[in-house]
């Protein structure tokens, strides 16, 4: 069975620090990848997504994150992380035309101290 | 153009009640899904439609739970009876067809059974 790993439960930040969260999945064809933010007591939204194409992508909020198909990683960077970064962050997985059914991680909680 | 609409967003009820929970995908959107999101087990799908028509519910706890979507524009997820280990936050999302979709996640429903 497809799965996603995120290989954080809960990062500790200072602000200006530059930030990494890692994520891989399990599955060999085509896939759609997505990173959601939920910021306390709020929905999930979309932060970026990759179809296709470069596989740099970038998203709202100066975040951006990179497709290695090699790897089955799809991680999320931000340079410098502010305050208002502080949430939670899930990597998502979808296969290609079945229906957009999603794979969700475990979600990495993210505390940006001021 | 509005989002997700999902209602009640918060709903507190004793064991044994039936719970009723609503969803209102986004115009042109032909797939819903419905979450649940607790502490333990993290963002969980639990059924989703396409086209009005129920795809995978092999999500669904078990027979207590129940959900339809008579048109494309409402869907409901129903529990009953009710007991506190479903507790939980539940939410909706929709997304259009073709391939790459990508779904938009409503507010969510905070569910306390008592």
């Amino acid at each position: 069975a497809q799965s996603v790993s995120q290989h954080n439960h809960h990062v500790i930040l200072s602000e200006a620090a530059s930030l990494e969260l890692g994520c891989n999945y399990s599955y060999g064809g085509t896939v759609n990848l997505f990173w959601y933010v939920q910021y306390p007591g709020q929905h999930l939204q979309l932060l970026l997504k990759y179809f296709s194409g470069d596989p740099l992508v970038k998203g709202i909020k100066g975040f951006e994150a990179e497709f290695i198909k090699s790897k089955f990683s799809f991680n999320l960077r931000k340079p410098s992380v502010q305050w208002s970064d502080t949430a939670e962050y899930f990597c998502a997985v979808s296969i290609y035309n079945q229906g957009g059914k999603l794979i969700f991680g475990q979600g990495t909680e993210l505390s940006v101290k001021p | 153009d509005a989002g997700v609409i999902q209602s009640p967003r918060h709903e507190v009820t004793e064991m044994g009640q039936e719970v009723t929970l609503r969803c209102k995908p986004i115009s042109g959107h032909n797939s819903l899904f419905w979450y649940r999101q607790t502490m333990m087990r993290g963002l969980e799908l639990l059924i989703y439609f396409n086209n009005n028509v129920p795809i995978d519910d092999s999500g669904m706890p078990e027979d207590r739970f129940s959900a339809k979507m008579p048109n494309a524009s409402f869907s409901t997820l129903k529990i009953q009876p009710s007991e506190p280990r479903d507790s939980a936050v539940y939410f909706c999302a929709s997304s259009s067809p073709g391939g790459r979709e990508t779904q938009y996640f409503g507010p969510g429903t905070r569910l306390t059974v008592l």
